[in-house]
């Protein structure tokens, strides 16, 4: 049972606008929230996170949006630049049903047209 | 400072094989976790170790193992290859955990046919 689902294979913004990835969660236990970049060929990049105490979470172009009541969290990028071109996977540590670690959504690829 | 290595980059194995992947975490790094990336299942965790002890383990069959030496490198091992396990192997380190930030390796891209 997939807990962090990210329900848009691929989203196209273009260049200068805002691209907004959304990601779900079903358990309510989760109390950290971390968002990663992928480039092709190369490894995950963290880029932002956010704790379950907090709502929101600010880094330059980059804010992340917490609401815990509808178990959402999104992504904003603002503006968007050709280099945001990546998949972006929503994660949060979890411990329980017999497994501890760090769980992800299956990402979303963002292609930011010029 | 240099980031988390990982070798070999590319790996053909043969079903019923063993392999050995190898993690180096950056400088001051005592925690190392392995994930595996498949195209259907997305990136699902392997384990964690931390100081040379497994601290944490997801979901896997017993044939995935790793452990970690004193200097925090580590190795993750697969015995009796299956044509499922083809995946992308990445490692990453963090300072303490897993709920801090972690940095991942260019990973291990393993094929078994």
């Amino acid at each position: 049972d997939q807990q962090v689902k990210q329900n848009s294979p691929s989203l196209s913004v273009q260049e200068g606008r805002i691209s907004i990835l959304n990601c779900d969660y079903t358990n309510s236990m989760f109390d950290y929230f971390l968002w990663y970049k992928k480039y092709p060929a190369e490894g995950p990049t963290f880029l932002i996170s956010i704790s379950s105490i907090k709502d929101k979470n600010e880094d330059g172009r980059f804010t992340v949006f917490l609401n815990k009541s509808a178990k959402h969290l999104s992504l904003h990028i603002v503006p968007s630049q050709p280099g945001d071109s990546a998949v972006y996977f929503c994660a949060a540590p979890y411990s329980g049903g017999g497994a501890d670690g760090l769980t992800f959504g299956k990402g979303t690829h963002l292609i930011i047209q010029p | 400072k240099a980031g988390v290595t990982q070798t070999p980059r590319y790996l053909i194995k043969t079903r019923g094989q063993q392999v050995t992947l190898s993690c180096s975490p950056i400088s001051g790094h005592r925690s190392v976790s392995w994930y595996q990336q498949t195209p259907g299942q997305g990136l699902q965790f392997l384990f964690e170790y931390f100081s040379e002890t497994q601290r944490n383990k997801g979901n896997f069959p017993g044939r995935f193992s790793g452990r970690q030496f004193s200097n925090s490198r580590s190795e993750m091992n697969v015995s009796t290859l299956e044509l499922g396990d083809s995946a992308l192997y990445l490692c990453a380190s963090s300072v303490v955990g897993i709920y801090y930030e972690q940095y991942f390796g260019p990973g291990t891209r393993l094929t078994v046919t």
